[in-house]
């Protein structure tokens, strides 16, 4: 079993829609990152948390350190949301990060 | 653009055959990682630096695989010996410290 699961694996939207993104981990972690990757390889880091809740414009993670348990929200998704959405945690005691495999998401106009 | 650049971004080569592939990290980034991704799956751990130190190493890792980073700036990734395999996008990503990591483009690198 992968030590990071995300649901679901393919997401299709219409523009506007609110989305979520789920991922959860069965190990220790000192943080969590949500990750975009475009077509292409380039991936950016979206957001990095502990705890709690962190909003960017359209963009939303919140962490439950106890259910081990992070979501990604998109409110009023546009097209240009359109890319793979990857969670990845860091293990508690090393700096490497473990990575989901990835939530496809596609937004139609 | 992340200001982390890897070189080159495509690469395709014989079997059997040796790569290097480079990375220049964010000028005052400290730490260095190199990921590998193959198709569909999420990157996989290969190795940090912090400076010019090796302080973790994946057991993916075979001896095939080395890592270098001479001067605590950029690094390089070498391939020998080049397997079918090996396909795969090789990305760098670095950081000041305990933040955000910033990944480069990859190297997508085919063994045919």
């Amino acid at each position: 079993k992968n030590e990071v699961e995300q649901s679901p694996q393919n997401l299709t939207a219409q523009e506007g829609e609110f989305i979520t993104i789920n991922c959860s981990y069965s190990v220790g972690i000192s943080a969590l990152h949500w990750l975009q990757q475009h077509p292409g390889g380039g991936i950016v880091s979206l957001f990095m948390l502990s705890s709690g809740k962190k909003k960017h414009g359209r963009l939303i993670a919140t962490i439950n350190i106890q259910e081990k348990h992070s979501s990604l929200h998109i409110t009023a998704s546009h097209p240009r949301d359109s890319a793979v959405y990857i969670c990845a945690v860091k293990k508690g005691g090393s700096e490497k990060l473990v990575f989901g495999k990835g939530t496809k998401l596609t937004v139609n106009p | 653009d992340t200001g982390v650049s890897q070189d080159p971004r495509h690469k395709i080569t014989k079997r059997g055959q040796n790569v290097t592939f480079r990375c220049d990290p964010i000028s005052e980034h400290n730490r260095l990682y190199w990921y590998r991704q193959t198709l569909g799956q999420g990157p996989e751990f290969l190795t940090y630096f912090q400076n010019e130190a090796q302080l973790e190493k994946s057991r993916l890792l075979s001896d095939r695989f080395s890592a270098e980073r001479p001067k605590g700036s950029f690094s390089t990734l070498e391939i020998q010996r080049t397997e079918q395999g090996d396909s795969a996008m090789y990305l760098c990503a670095s950081n000041p410290g305990n933040t955000e990591a910033f990944f480069g483009q990859g190297t997508r690198l085919t063994v045919v």
